[in-house]
């Protein structure tokens, strides 16, 4: 089972580069979401989607795009990237707030430099 | 908005002892989880806690929930060194599914 899996696992980028951090899932879950992991900070939700067509803010969006065209994939696009936007990426999927199994799923990190 | 604070923040134990890890949050929720993080690795799923009283065991891991108090406990029955890692407790938001994250607590274990 491939599970949730992210693209690339690491990445280097310049100040203004814009990237597209891929996310998909294979267990037909309904939500999936994006977090950024820093050093003593936890992980903050950056965005989420409820399924198919609906996306929505979590606690630190700005800087990032998210959209989601089928229940495997949820992209995350960094429009242009800032020293500050360095991070370990981590996507997350669950079968959603209507099943009480709602155990998320984690991916296997993307850690993404900016200089 | 819902906060979630762990304590302690750094934990360094002997082998062989017990100690807890509690989680507290801030607003009502009735579901709860624990993580596991290895260096450099993605978070690995301990426990899934999702009514009040809930109790969970694992080898020598046990966690358990009152949302009463708004309080999870992690506890750790004679350490060992595999257990060193970081250890996460999430809190679901009565909304649906979106997850807050404590921030962690750096577990190392000591021969």
């Amino acid at each position: 089972n491939a599970g949730v899996t992210q693209t690339p696992k690491f990445q280097v980028l310049k100040t203004g580069q814009s990237m597209t951090l891929q996310c998909a899932q294979d267990m037909n879950h309904e939500y999936m979401s994006w977090y950024r992991q820093d050093p003593g900070m936890g992980l903050r939700l950056i965005h989420y989607s409820v399924g198919a067509g609906i996306t929505d803010q979590g606690e630190v969006p700005n800087g990032y795009n998210v959209s989601r065209s089928t229940t495997e994939d949820f992209p995350l696009r960094l429009l242009s990237a800032a020293p500050s936007q360095t991070s370990v990426y981590f996507c997350a999927s669950s079968p959603g707030q209507y099943n009480m199994n709602t155990e998320a799923f984690f991916g296997q990190g993307t850690r993404l430099t900016v200089v | 908005e819902l906060k979630v604070e762990q304590n302690p923040l750094f934990l360094s134990m002997q082998e062989g002892k017990n100690y807890t890890i509690y989680c507290n949050y801030s607003t009502t929720s009735d579901r709860l989880y624990w993580y596991r993080q290895d260096p450099g690795k993605s978070l690995e799923s301990l426990f899934v806690l999702l009514s009040n009283g809930a109790v969970k065991q694992e080898g020598r891991l046990m966690a358990s929930l009152d949302t009463k108090a708004r309080l999870s406990t992690l506890h750790i029955t004679a350490a060992v060194h595999d257990l060193s890692a970081t250890y996460f407790c999430a809190v679901e938001e009565t909304s649906g599914s979106r997850l807050t994250f404590g921030e962690g607590t750096q577990l190392t274990v000591n021969p």
